[in-house]
């Protein structure tokens, strides 16, 4: 089957630790997405990639890291200095073509203890 | 600057009735659209997209959307809604005319569908 997987579904970090949330995808896309999600709310964009060894920041990058050394991979770090990083985190692919819709994977639910 | 508005927090609708959870937009071009649901604790479903052509797009589960570019609106729609149909749901829009490939989201709007 085709589609995004997401790893671990939940996650638990002491506070200063860096912790890094898995995203791979087997659809051949060009763009890969982090997104942060908090209760109640929508989709903030974290990083955003088009194309391997690319990425730009997104509206909330502060406290995040990201790297794109596969296409097929996207993994985000969410450093000790993201101050509330207690989150559900979303990745997505696309292809890229005009109009092309995003893929969802299902999701880390990071918890700061 | 694009966006995306979804006016209602919450949509409360009867089994069996119709629904419609509102979407406007705004780009400095011509827009793609997009409907996405949401369960609890999973990723985001694609729904229905427009692109361009019929104003009326017919996607996944039953539902339809109607591209309204005078309001700058696409509007999510169901003829009769099921229990089932409750889940949280996004509206996004993407500059057809601009290089970027960013789509932005709205904030949401949470649909109950009551027995």
């Amino acid at each position: 089957d085709g589609g995004i997987t997401q790893s671990p579904k939940y996650l638990f970090r002491k506070e200063g630790q860096n912790v890094t949330l898995s995203c791979e995808q087997n659809l051949n896309h060009d763009a890969m997405y982090w997104y942060r999600q908090d209760p109640g709310q929508g989709l903030r964009l974290i990083y955003y990639s088009q194309i391997v060894n690319d990425f730009q920041k997104g509206d909330i990058a502060e406290g995040y890291s990201v790297s794109r050394e596969k296409k097929e991979s996207f993994p985000l770090t969410v450093t000790s200095a993201q101050k509330n990083p207690t989150a559900f985190y979303l990745c997505a692919s696309t292809s890229g073509l005009a109009g092309g819709e995003q893929f969802f994977g299902p999701g880390t639910r990071l918890t700061v203890l | 600057a694009q966006s995306v508005a979804q006016p209602e927090d919450q949509v409360n609708v009867a089994e069996g009735n119709p629904l419609t959870v509102k979407c406007t937009y705004s780009v400095s071009g011509n827009p793609y659209l997009f409907w996405y649901v949401q369960y609890p604790n999973r990723g985001l479903q694609f729904l229905l997209k427009y692109i361009t052509g019929d104003n009326l797009v017919k996607g996944s589960y039953g539902f339809e959307a109607e591209f309204n570019k005078s309001q700058t609106s696409f509007h999510l729609k169901k003829p009769s809604a099921l229990v089932s149909d409750s889940a949280l749901y996004f509206c996004a829009v993407r500059d057809k005319d601009s290089s970027a490939s960013k789509i932005i989201f709205g904030s949401g709007t949470r649909l109950s569908i009551r027995p």
